[in-house]
C-alpha cells in the first residue's frame, strides 16, 4: 500500500524567510505523480506544485519549489520569501492511476 | 486552474433526512469525479471514486447505501447523505480530475446534522 507521511505537525516561518515541509512516501511503483496542495482558512484546496516522477528536474512555480530525491522517496516542499498569504495546511499527496493518497498535513504559521 | 463549484456551501439538516450536495466542474469535463471527508485539522478521506455513466466505488468501511452518489454527466456529481445522523455532521470535498492531470477541488460542503 502505498503511504504518504509529512513528520512535521505545525511549523513556523518569519515573513520574507524561507521554510521547507518535508514529504516521504512508499511505493515499489517507478511512475507516479506527486503533489502539494494548500488548505488556507477557507478550506479550500489550492494545487501548489506537482511534480512527475520520471522527470528529474524538480519543479517550480513562482516562490514554490520541490526537492524530489526518487530514489529515497522524498519530496520536500520550499516556500521563499514567505507571504502571511502562505500561512495554511500543506497536504503533500501521491498519486498513480487515479487515486490520491494524502499525507496528514503541516500547519504553516507565518509571523510578521 | 480549472474549477470545480460544489452546493450548497453549509447544510443544517435534522436527523433522519437526506441531503444532496452538488459537485460541478465549470470549466473542464471531469471523467472521474471523487468524494472526500475532513474531519477538523485532518487529512482528507477519501469516500468514493465516481465515473460519468457508472456506478461509483467506495472505499472500505464507507456505506453505499448511506452515501449514495450519481455521476450522471462530465461535469456533474452528487453525493446524497440518506437519513442524516449527527455522526454524519463532516465537511465533504469534491474533485474532478483531468486525464494525466492533477485534482481540483471544489469549496468543500459543510455539514451538521441536528
Amino acid at each position: 500500500a502505498q503511504t504518504v507521511t509529512q513528520s512535521q505537525p505545525e511549523m513556523s516561518v518569519q515573513e520574507a524567510e524561507t521554510v521547507t515541509l518535508s514529504c516521504t512516501y512508499d511505493t515499489s511503483e517507478s511512475d507516479y505523480y506527486l503533489f502539494w496542495y494548500k488548505q488556507p482558512p477557507s478550506r479550500q484546496m489550492i494545487l501548489v506544485i506537482r511534480q512527475e516522477a520520471y522527470k528529474q528536474q524538480n519543479a517550480t512555480e513562482n516562490r514554490f519549489s520541490v526537492n524530489f530525491q526518487k530514489a529515497a522517496k522524498s519530496f520536500s516542499l520550499k516556500i521563499s520569501d514567505s507571504q502571511l498569504g502562505d500561512a495554511a495546511m500543506y497536504f503533500c499527496a501521491y498519486r498513480r492511476g487515479n487515486k490520491l493518497v494524502f499525507g496528514a498535513g503541516t500547519i504553516l504559521r507565518v509571523k510578521s | 486552474g480549472a474549477v470545480v463549484s460544489q452546493h450548497p456551501s453549509r447544510v443544517i439538516c435534522k436527523s433522519g433526512t437526506s441531503v444532496k450536495i452538488e459537485c460541478r466542474s465549470l470549466d473542464f469535463q471531469a471523467t472521474t469525479m471523487f468524494w472526500y471527508r475532513q474531519f477538523p485539522k485532518k487529512s482528507l478521506m477519501l469516500m468514493a471514486t465516481s465515473n460519468e455513466g457508472s456506478k461509483a466505488t467506495y472505499e472500505q468501511g464507507v456505506e453505499k447505501d448511506k452515501f449514495l452518489i450519481n455521476h450522471a454527466s462530465l461535469t456533474l456529481s452528487t453525493l446524497t447523505v440518506t437519513s442524516a445522523h449527527p455522526e454524519d455532521s463532516s465537511f465533504y470535498i469534491c474533485s474532478g480530475q483531468l486525464a494525466g492531470e492533477a485534482e481540483y477541488f471544489g469549496p468543500g460542503t459543510r455539514l451538521l446534522v441536528l
